[in-house]
């Protein structure tokens, strides 16, 4: 079994600061990792994955994430938030060497982004 | 690519009523998925398609819940004797075997229960 556990139902950050979200996960297997932001009223779009190789990986929009398997982290961050950054992220894992790739997702974390 | 697809965007219904929404993929994607979200919560997985076979149904999904994707095109979710609980967001999202860890979404079908 595999779960997801974002720290923070909302962050608030000021334009220009440092956006840190922060996802940690379980897994009986290697993971794959996920970052999805979601707007108002719209699906999730994907920022960025890790599936194997590097482990510090870079996504649309300026985010980057680092898998780091002794801590069971996958933290997202941004060096300076937008306004347009405003929006729901979700961390999500899936399992590696399975069949189907279905994606189990954290609660999710609303970011907000002050003038 | 025009994205997959969602219809219809809202449905506001009546407890006990029957309810169907339809997905449309990517045109060559043969992988379809649909999630649940619910307020505050992150989506959940509720059935997985490969082309035309249903392949995993999870426990959410229970015995009013039922969902065809016939031709391995696009897919439906019906809910029969919908109740209050029901009432959530319903997202499709599909994806390539040979980008098999990328899911697209749709823009989901929110299901409001009276």
């Amino acid at each position: 079994a595999q779960s997801v556990t974002q720290l923070g139902s909302h962050v608030s950050v000021s334009e220009g600061a440092l956006v840190l979200l922060r996802c940690n996960y379980s897994s009986s297997v290697p993971p794959y990792l996920f970052w999805y932001v979601q707007y108002p009223n719209q699906g999730l779009q994907l920022l960025l994955k890790y599936t194997t190789g590097a482990t510090l990986v870079k996504g649309i929009n300026g985010f980057e994430a680092e898998f780091k398997k002794s801590e069971t982290s996958f933290h997202l961050t941004k060096p300076s938030a937008h306004m347009s950054d405003a929006a729901e992220y979700f961390c999500a894992v899936s399992e590696s060497g399975g069949s189907n790739y279905k994606l189990t997702f954290g609660k999710g974390t609303l970011l907000t982004v002050n003038p | 690519d025009t994205g997959v697809s969602q219809n219809p965007r809202h449905k506001i219904t009546k407890r006990g009523q029957n309810v169907t929404f339809r997905c449309d993929p990517i045109s060559e994607h043969n992988r379809l998925y649909w999630y649940r979200q619910t307020l505050g919560q992150g989506p959940e997985f509720l059935t997985y398609f490969q082309n035309e076979a249903q392949l995993e149904k999870s426990r959410l999904l229970s015995d009013r819940f039922s969902a065809e994707r016939p031709k391995g095109s696009f897919s439906t979710l019906e809910i029969q004797r919908t109740e209050q609980g029901d009432s959530a967001m319903y997202l499709c999202a599909s994806s390539f075997s040979g980008d098999r860890y990328e899911q697209y979404f749709g823009p989901g079908t929110r299901l409001t229960v009276t």
